[in-house]
């Protein structure tokens, strides 16, 4: 069973490059959603999707863009990458807001 | 707004020991409330959920947490902790009927087992 799968695993980008993270899921949820982890701050929503074409922005999406043409697939796009945005990225998704979230394996970017 | 809080960015105990890593929440209304635990290099994995059902939630692994209305907390339990315990734990909120807000963490706790 493969739930929720993210490309690459580990990325270095240098600063101004442009890059997407792939996350597909193969368990018909309709809510996904990217979440980027930082020490001593938990995760933090950047943004998320309620279905298929509807996607918002969560706590902190400035530097980021999403999409969603399918409901198996919600890539993440970094514009113009910045230091700040080294972290670990998680997707994530679920059959409904009150039901497990599945996470996906992560993707460590250093931006340098 | 919700928000969550977890007192104290590590926390250390001996093997045999019990468990106890705490969270507390602040939510305009009765919010659901999870735990996930996550291992080294991966995923967070849901070790229990609180969904205004049965207010002592037991979850896997022997985990379990008791939702205090009055004290707006989910603490975490483990009667007796094992080696294999040893990951970062965190809390997470989500309000129900809001499908514009998603899961909001705390900061985490790290938990490590002494032998």
């Amino acid at each position: 069973n493969a739930g929720v799968t993210q490309t690459p695993k580990f990325q270095v980008l240098k600063t101004g490059q442009s890059m997407t993270l792939q996350c597909a899921q193969d368990m018909n949820h309709e809510y996904m959603s990217w979440y980027r982890q930082d020490p001593g701050m938990g995760l933090r929503l950047i943004h998320y999707s309620v279905g298929a074409g509807i996607t918002d922005q969560g706590e902190v999406p400035n530097g980021y863009n999403v999409s969603r043409s399918t409901t198996e697939d919600f890539p993440l796009r970094l514009l113009s990458a910045a230091p700040s945005q080294t972290s670990v990225y998680f997707c994530a998704s679920s059959y409904r807001l009150t039901t497990e979230a599945f996470f996906g394996q992560g993707t460590r970017l250093t931006v340098v | 707004a919700q928000s969550v809080t977890q007192l104290g960015s590590h926390v250390s105990v001996s093997e045999g020991a019990l468990v106890l890593l705490r969270c507390n929440y602040s939510s305009s209304v009765p919010p659901y409330l999870f735990w996930y635990v996550q291992y080294p290099n991966q995923g967070l994995q849901l070790l229990l959920k609180y969904t205004s059902a049965a207010t002592l939630v037991k979850g896997i692994n022997g985990f379990e947490a008791e939702f205090k209305k009055s004290e707006t907390s989910f603490h975490l339990t483990k009667p007796s902790a094992h080696m294999s315990d040893a990951a970062e734990y965190f809390c997470a909120v989500s309000l129900p009927n809001n499908a514009g807000n998603m899961l909001t963490f705390g900061g985490g706790t790290r938990l490590m087992v002494k032998p």
